[in-house]
């Protein structure tokens, strides 16, 4: 069975720093493409970040570039997303999400069970 | 980059309706279109990929067409469960983009 276990929800002051992580099992993790993807409060799905199956390739949205890295272990099976200079816009449920291909570029068939990230002083 | 709509934004309809939820890309994409389905306080589901394609365990009553810039998700008799929105993904290329998505509800 595919699992995607994401790290728990916390709170962070505008400015700070975060780290979500996303443990896999179930499936060969370094075959695929990852991605974060966000959900605002009442709001819609936005993407946020791919990596590739070996981590050589790694895109972001603009409203993260400069922000945000993203990262894998492929020995420990987890996809890390470093998070800094949070702003309150950031504030969201944050998912990881399996891709169907190596490089990323396909749809994603699984999604880890959200992280909830609060950005407020 | 590729924009995805769909319009409308939300419908309401009755049990064992058929439903047709539209959306369109604003370049051709070919068949490189996914539908996923997100119950309320839920993660989302794929439903649909390659346009048509149900994925396993999918109830046959969805069904998606579509090629180039239009594409439609169906939900052939609408049951009480279907309450979701439903967002559409293109991804002909990384990382791909969702459209806004239609919430559904019952009438």
């Amino acid at each position: 069975e595919v699992q995607l276990v994401q790290s728990g929800g916390v709170a962070v002051q505008p400015g700070g720093s975060l780290r979500l992580s996303c443990v896999a099992s179930g499936f060969t993790f370094n075959n695929y493409a990852m991605h974060w993807v966000r959900q605002g409060p009442g709001k819609g799905l936005e993407w946020v970040s791919l990596i590739s199956w070996d981590g050589s390739s790694t895109k972001y949205a603009d409203s993260v570039k400069g922000r945000f890295n993203i990262s894998r272990d492929n020995n420990e099976n987890s996809l890390f997303l470093q998070m800094s200079s949070l702003r309150p816009e950031d504030t969201a449920l944050y998912y990881c999400a399996k891709d169907i291909r190596l490089g990323g570029g396909g749809f994603y068939d699984y999604w880890g069970q959200g992280t909830l990230v609060t950005v407020s002083s | 980059d590729i924009q995805m709509t769909q319009s409308p934004s939300s419908l309401s309809a009755s049990v064992g309706d058929r439903v047709t939820i539209p959306c369109r890309a604003s370049q051709d994409i070919s068949h490189f279109v996914a539908w996923y389905q997100q119950k309320p306080g839920k993660i989302p589901q794929l439903l649909i990929y390659a346009a048509s394609t149900l994925e396993s365990g999918v109830p046959s009553r969805f069904s998606g067409s579509g090629s180039g810039t239009d594409f439609t998700l169906t939900i052939s008799s609408l049951q009480p469960e279907d309450v979701a929105t439903y967002y559409c993904q293109s991804y002909n290329s990384a990382p791909g983009s969702f459209g806004p998505g239609t919430k559904v509800d019952i009438k």
